[in-house]
């Protein structure tokens, strides 16, 4: 099974409120990948990282932003969290010539 | 990345076999076709890969046409649990600027 953890699991905050989600993976993946979504719909890439200080912008735009300081550390940070934040956010890993994606259980977010 | 198509929704009885159906017309000779499933609030699980034979592992078996136009995910005997959105992906493998995007898939009902 993937050793991919996400946390907090479930967050609820005011509008405002700077908050950061959790993701470590302990396989020693190169690649790491967040994604959002909505109840019922696609899964959008808002960002990835080929390896540490590596970060890019993926399909979706977000307002959120993405480090990777440390191989199995990829958290991803709201400065001021709105109610149009709200949705799933699920963090992703693989390693080199690796195809499987392991996917994390996901933050499910709500901006009050 | 080839676009696929898959159907929305399916239902399966409890202990029958469910084929998911997916069309990739338009994809291209170095490029996989891979099936992920996501249930319910969870992260997409890996299911199996293939590139042009058939190919079976303990959770399903995946049928490619020889025109590699369509594929076919076979659960052999579903069971609730498999209730889930069930993803069908081309991408070519090994390509480290290539992520998997992920459509609207189908969504398997198991019923008793």
């Amino acid at each position: 099974e993937a050793d991919i953890y996400q946390t907090p699991r479930y967050l609820v905050i005011g509008t405002g409120k700077k908050i950061t989600l959790e993701c470590s993976q302990t396989m020693g993946h190169d690649k790491m990948y967040w994604y959002q979504q909505d109840p019922g719909m696609e899964l959008h890439l808002i960002h990835y990282s080929y390896g540490v200080n590596s970060t890019e912008k993926g399909d979706l735009s977000s307002e959120s932003t993405v480090s990777r300081i440390r191989t199995e550390h990829f958290p991803l940070t709201l400065e001021s969290a709105r109610p149009s934040h709200t949705s799933q956010y699920l963090c992703a890993s693989r390693g080199q010539g690796n195809e499987k994606l392991f996917f994390g259980s996901g933050t499910q977010l709500s901006v009050l | 990345d080839a676009k696929t198509t898959q159907p929305p929704s399916m239902d399966c009885a409890e202990g029958r076999a469910a084929n998911l159906p997916c069309n990739h017309s338009t994809i291209s000779g170095n490029e996989y076709v891979y099936w992920y499933r996501q249930i319910h609030s969870q992260g997409p699980q890996y299911i199996i890969h293939g590139l042009k034979n058939n190919e079976t592992n303990e959770m399903a078996s995946l049928i490619i046409t020889e025109d590699r136009k369509s594929s076919t995910l076979i659960l052999p005997h579903a069971t609730l649990r498999d209730t889930a959105v069930y993803y069908c992906i081309v991408r070519v493998a090994n390509n480290a600027g290539n992520m998997l995007t992920f459509g609207g898939g189908t969504r398997l009902m198991v019923k008793p």
